[in-house]
């Protein structure tokens, strides 16, 4: 069974361009939701997806949008790319929308030069 | 906004010895879970407790909450070298749905 898959691992963006994350929900998970977490803090909700519709959103301005597909996956773009969006972008599925544990895949390493 | 603090921030001790980390949270809250993360990868789930309980145990780990404080600790008994890593807590907020509200993290180094 694989668990929450997120590609790519790394990746080395200009300021100003455009990026967008991919992850695969563990296996019979519908809820995806992400996290950004910038060097030494925490992770910082930026927003989840439930049933194809974005349901919570975090303190994050409108240039991080998502989507989520019909087999649960979900996508983050992140437009005009700042140097302080470096960071860890995590994501993580969890089976419904109740107060359940989440999973978390390894995270795509973003770098903004 | 982090919704609470982790103590300490870095933990350093020898393998055997026991590991305790407390955390700290400001609002209401429907759980309360630990993840460890190791070398800035994917954070992996420890233990959940919800509000109404007060201690729950799962192998090496003991987890303990006290919504009056607003405070959970974590103790990892006969800590191991491969237990080096961060610890965060995080907290699902009453009436906030599910999304998880994480802590600063503590860095835990356990030595040989």
């Amino acid at each position: 069974d694989a668990g929450v898959t997120q590609s790519p691992t790394h990746l080395i963006k200009t300021r100003g361009q455009q990026v967008t994350l991919r992850c695969s929900p563990k296996s019979g998970h519908d809820t995806v939701s992400w996290y950004q977490q910038a060097l030494g803090q925490g992770p910082q909700f930026i927003f989840q997806y439930y049933e194809e519709e974005e349901r919570q959103r975090g303190n994050f301005p409108d240039r991080f949008s998502g989507h989520q597909f019909p087999n649960y996956s979900s996508e983050l773009n992140v437009n005009a790319l700042l140097l302080g969006d470096s960071a860890l972008y995590l994501c993580a599925s969890s089976r419904d929308r109740a107060n359940t544990e989440a999973f978390f895949g390894q995270g795509t390493r973003l770098t903004v030069v | 906004s982090q919704q609470g603090e982790e103590d300490p921030q870095a933990l350093s001790i020898q393998e055997g010895e026991n590991a305790t980390m407390n955390c700290s949270y400001k609002t209401s809250i429907n759980n309360l879970q630990w993840y460890r993360q190791n070398s800035g990868r994917g954070l992996v789930h420890l233990i959940l407790i919800r509000s109404n309980e007060r201690e729950k145990h799962s192998g090496r780990l003991r987890v303990t909450l006290d919504t009056s404080k607003k405070s959970s600790s974590l103790l990892i008994t006969a800590s191991r070298a491969a237990d080096t890593a961060s610890y965060f807590c995080a907290t699902v907020i009453t009436g906030g749905g599910n999304k998880l509200t994480f802590g600063t993290g503590t860095q835990l180094k356990v030595e040989l």
